[in-house]
């Protein structure tokens, strides 16, 4: 079993859609919470990192349950440009390794 | 500024041949990562460096793979009689001290070993 899992999609959706993507953990090393973000044939950038109390950055809503081992993300008001891999990526204690996910790809659709 | 760049982009090996990753993370950057991306996966750590010391190799697949960074800026992921299942992006990440989780990840580069 993957230490981080992610829905590899492809999520196709149309403009203006609502869309969220779930990630699980499973290392209860887990203690920081990231999502980066990969488009085709790019490098991975971080969109945003993931508090216990959620947080939003413009249309993004980023949100951690400890208890359920579980990470999502939530994107209001799709563009176009949001399409690409998101990835879900995990920071354990006491080491300096980040695991990511296979990642989720989301098309946006005119 | 300039960002974290990779050398070569492409790099075509013949199985059995040693090759040579450059990366040059971006200046003042303490932390420097080196992952392993193969299709239609997540990148994989292989290992971590913190200035010119290497805090983390245990996710370097065989003692084929070594890397070091002898001045703690420049990097050079090294491995040694490649085999195919080696074909894969290798991607470099620097970050600032203190902000391991904020990677500036390089271009990568795109092994194929044939």
């Amino acid at each position: 079993r993957k230490e981080v899992e992610q829905d590899p999609g492809p999520f196709n959706v149309p403009e203006g859609a609502t869309v969220a993507f779930n990630c699980t953990y499973s290392n209860s090393a887990s203690q920081s919470f990231f999502w980066y973000r990969q488009d085709c044939r790019k490098e991975p950038k971080l969109l945003m990192s993931v508090y216990s109390s959620g947080n939003e950055d413009g249309r993004f809503t980023a949100q951690l349950n400890r208890a359920s081992q579980y990470i999502s993300l939530l994107i209001r008001d799709s563009k176009l440009s949001d399409s690409a891999t998101y990835l879900c990526v995990v920071g354990l204690r006491r080491t300096y390794k980040y695991i990511f996910g296979t990642g989720t790809r989301l098309k946006v659709l005119a | 500024g300039a960002g974290v760049s990779q050398s070569p982009r492409y790099k075509v090996a013949k199985r059995g041949q040693d090759v040579a990753l450059r990366c040059d993370p971006i200046s003042g950057h303490v932390s420097l990562f080196w992952y392993q991306q193969a299709l239609g996966q997540g990148p994989e750590f292989l290992t971590y460096f913190q200035n010119e010391a290497q805090l983390d190799k245990s996710g370097l697949p065989s003692d084929r793979f070594f890397a070091e960074r002898p001045e703690g800026s420049v990097s050079t992921l090294k491995i040694q009689r490649t085999q195919q299942e080696d074909s894969a992006v290798y991607l470099c990440a620097s970050s600032l001290a203190g902000r391991d989780h904020e990677q500036y990840f390089g271009p990568g580069t795109r092994l194929t070993v044939t």
